[in-house]
């Protein structure tokens, strides 16, 4: 079974606008990551947030984490053709146990 | 930059046959993973080595999937017989610890089934 369910599950936006998406959670976790999917190849880590923090940047990237709404969001800023790729979240509950991966969210970026 | 070698890149086999993929994870990685990934879905981890020990195999079906990782460096991971459902993309994945912290993936095979 999956763990984190991704929201929405596709999205399409023009170059230079904002994405955001979305993971929710059941359990509680140690932390949380995104990876980044392009389409038929291996997954790319982005950026992982540990269970006592409420935001990180890295670039243009910026993710949130709520715990008490089990809920985590990965904003790209300005974003470009190339961010087109399917963005998974993945949690785990601690640091014995695997990562749970969700569906992902397809991003299109349409130049 | 170091990177996790996956081959084959693509697998095309017939059911009841058998197949097998390898998995070379970057130097000085202790931990490494395999995971199927089915299209449309998030990854899930078929089984979990430290070093030559097998972690986690839990979601491994066992009656038909094999794994190892004998020296401890890459890895091997077999399918037989192969079937229909087993189509997917096949993931090696590694990290320097046992610690969930950052996995660095390969870029897959991608098995399909006839």
């Amino acid at each position: 079974s999956q763990q984190g369910e991704e929201d929405p599950q596709a999205l399409s936006i023009q170059e230079g606008e904002n994405a955001t998406m979305n993971c929710s959670y059941k359990t509680s976790i140690n932390n949380l990551q995104w990876y980044r999917q392009n389409s038929g190849r291996g997954l790319v880590h982005l950026i992982l947030i540990r269970s006592n923090e409420r935001e990180k940047h890295s670039g243009r990237l910026r993710v949130t984490l709520d715990t008490s709404k089990k809920s985590s969001s990965l904003l790209i800023t300005a974003s470009r053709a190339a961010d087109t790729a399917s963005y998974f979240c993945a949690t785990d509950f601690s640091g014995n146990t695997p990562l749970v991966f969700g569906k992902g969210t397809r991003l299109s970026v349409i130049a | 930059e170091a990177e996790v070698a996956q081959s084959p890149r693509y697998k095309i086999t017939e059911k009841s046959q058998a197949v097998a993929f390898w998995c070379d994870p970057i130097s000085g990685h202790a931990t490494l993973y395999w995971y199927r990934q089915i299209l449309g879905q998030g990854p899930e981890l078929l089984v979990q080595f430290q070093d030559e020990s097998v972690v986690d195999d839990s979601q491994l079906p066992k009656d038909r999937f094999s794994a190892e990782r004998l020296k401890g460096v890459d890895s091997t991971l077999k399918i037989q017989p192969a079937e229909l459902g087993d189509s997917a993309m096949y993931l090696c994945a590694s990290s320097l610890g046992p610690a969930q912290e950052t996995q660095y993936f390969g870029p897959g095979t991608r098995l399909l089934v006839l």
